[in-house]
C-alpha cells in the first residue's frame, strides 16, 4: 500500500499495553474535534469525536481527552492490538463546519 | 467498505496535462467533501459540496475545480499538472452540511505527475 508521511513521529507498544497518541491544536475557537485512524493503503475512518464543551468522551476501548487550556487532545487506546497499528489524526474544526484542519499524524506500531 | 467509491484508483499523468477524479458518495449522503493527502503537507481540506452547492473551500488552488452532480457524485478537476500535485486524493461523504457528522472516506486516487 501507499506510504503516508515517511517521516512521522511514531509510538511504538507492545501487544496488550494502553497507548497515548497526543494533539496539539492550533485553533483556541475550535470546538469540535475528531480522532481518525488511516491504515496502510485506505481511506482515513472516523474513530472517536468531542466537542468543546466537554473534556473526556468514552467508546470502545478508546478514550478521548480534551483540555482546552493548554490546547492539547489526547487519544488513549486500551489494550491495543495489531489491528490497531495505523497513522492516527486529530482533526480540529471551528463552528461546527466541515472544515477541518488535520494534525500532521502519528504513526502507532503495536510490538508483539 | 465505507461505501464511498473513487475512481480510478491511480492515475499517471505528465506536466502539464488535465485530470478527472471521480467520487460516489454514500447512499443517501448529500455532502461531498474532497482532500489531497502528500508527504510533506499531510491531509489538506480542499472543497466541500452540499446537496450540489458549493459550502466550504479551504487550500485548493485555482487549477482545481470541483463540481458535483444533480445524482450526487462528484467530480475534482486538476488542471495544468506540476510535479507537486502528486499526492492521493480522498473523497469523503457524510449526511448533512454542518454540524458533528461523521465523515466516511473513499478509497483514494492515488495521482502521479511525472
Amino acid at each position: 500500500g501507499e506510504s503516508v508521511g515517511l517521516h512521522l513521529p511514531t509510538l511504538s507498544v507492545q501487544e496488550g499495553d494502553n497507548s497515548i497518541i497526543n494533539c496539539a491544536y492550533s485553533n483556541s475557537a475550535s470546538d469540535y474535534f475528531i480522532w481518525y485512524k488511516q491504515e496502510s493503503g485506505k481511506g482515513p475512518q472516523f474513530i472517536i469525536d468531542i466537542r468543546s464543551n466537554m473534556d473526556k468522551r468514552q467508546g470502545q476501548r478508546v478514550t478521548v481527552l480534551l483540555n482546552k487550556t493548554v490546547k492539547h487532545l489526547s487519544l488513549q487506546i486500551a489494550a491495543t492490538q495489531p489491528g490497531d497499528s495505523a497513522v492516527y489524526f486529530c482533526a480540529e474544526t471551528e463552528n461546527y463546519g466541515q472544515n477541518f484542519v488535520f494534525g500532521p499524524g502519528t504513526r502507532l506500531s503495536v510490538l508483539p | 467498505d465505507s461505501g464511498v467509491t473513487q475512481t480510478p484508483k491511480h492515475l499517471i499523468t505528465a506536466t502539464g496535462q488535465r485530470v478527472t477524479l471521480r467520487c460516489s458518495p454514500r447512499s443517501g449522503d448529500l455532502s461531498v467533501y474532497w482532500y489531497q493527502q502528500s508527504l510533506d503537507q499531510g491531509l489538506q481540506f480542499l472543497i466541500h459540496y452540499y446537496n450540489g452547492e458549493e459550502r466550504a473551500k479551504g487550500n485548493i488552488l485555482e487549477r482545481f475545480s470541483a463540481q458535483q452532480f444533480p445524482d450526487l457524485h462528484s467530480e475534482l478537476n486538476l488542471s495544468s499538472l506540476e510535479l507537486g500535485d502528486s499526492a492521493l486524493y480522498f473523497c469523503a461523504s457524510s449526511v448533512g452540511a454542518g454540524g458533528p457528522h461523521e465523515q466516511f472516506f473513499g478509497p483514494g486516487t492515488r495521482l502521479t505527475v511525472l
